[in-house]
């Protein structure tokens, strides 16, 4: 089965910018898609399709998916971004893949 | 708007069945995938399987074949996820999710119901 590795926390301070990693196989020979989860709640989309965000998702949140690794980059982190994000891949053979989620903290 | 609005929270006991709907609205239910992701207290996101409303077609993950049915009434718009044979490891908020594209089985998922809690307990 195909497996998303996410480091279980990023910590960055206000103003500053946040990368979370998503490591696979190959990943970037597939469209790899973001979601933040605040506690208590749904998930929300951020960014699919590797870097295109969904309306009304800041342009702050962008993504990039090369060779083994996709990255979620958050620039000029608020506050209110803290929330545990996700990463998730379709893969043909496993079905539906998501990442462990990594907790974003901001200082 | 599209909205999917889940069931309520349940309490089952180990050996139970659960049945979980997600009643959709605002856009044509039979056009859309449908998938459940669960979610174990402080634990990640586990994809379950989908649902084609339209044909009623279903594919589970490889995990869940032979305790998880998919269902749907097309009727009242409504997809049901059951899973038997409850333990307390299920015990978890049960999601369902939309896919994003017309007729597209696997994907990204667009929009989310707020989520059922489901907790199995003697």
């Amino acid at each position: 089965s195909y497996v998303l590795t996410q480091p279980p926390s990023v910590s960055v301070a206000p103003g500053q910018t946040a990368r979370i990693t998503c490591g696979g196989n190959n990943i970037g020979s597939k469209s790899v898609h973001w979601y933040q989860q605040k506690p208590g709640q749904a998930p929300v989309l951020v960014v699919y399709d590797d870097s295109d965000r969904p309306s009304g998702i800041p342009e702050r949140f962008s993504g990039s998916n090369s060779g083994n690794t996709a990255t979620l980059t958050i620039s000029r982190v608020e506050a209110g971004d803290e929330a545990d994000y996700y990463c998730q891949v379709w893969d043909s053979s496993s079905g539906g893949v998501f990442g462990g989620g990594t907790k974003l903290t901001v200082l | 708007q599209v909205q999917l609005v889940q069931s309520g929270a349940e309490v089952k006991k180990p050996g139970a069945s659960v049945k979980v709907s997600c009643k959709a609205s605002g856009y044509t239910f039979t056009g859309y995938y449908m998938h459940w992701v669960r979610q174990a207290p402080g634990q990640g996101l586990e994809w379950m399987g989908w649902i084609n409303p339209n044909s009623g077609g279903t594919n589970y993950a490889q995990k869940f074949q032979g305790w998880v049915t998919m269902t749907r009434d097309t009727s009242i718009s409504t997809a049901y996820m059951e899973l038997s044979r409850l333990r307390s490891d299920d015990t978890a908020v049960y999601y369902c999710a939309r896919v994003a594209g017309i007729a597209v089985a696997g994907k990204y998922f667009d929009y989310w119901g707020q989520g059922t809690l489901v907790t199995v307990s003697s």
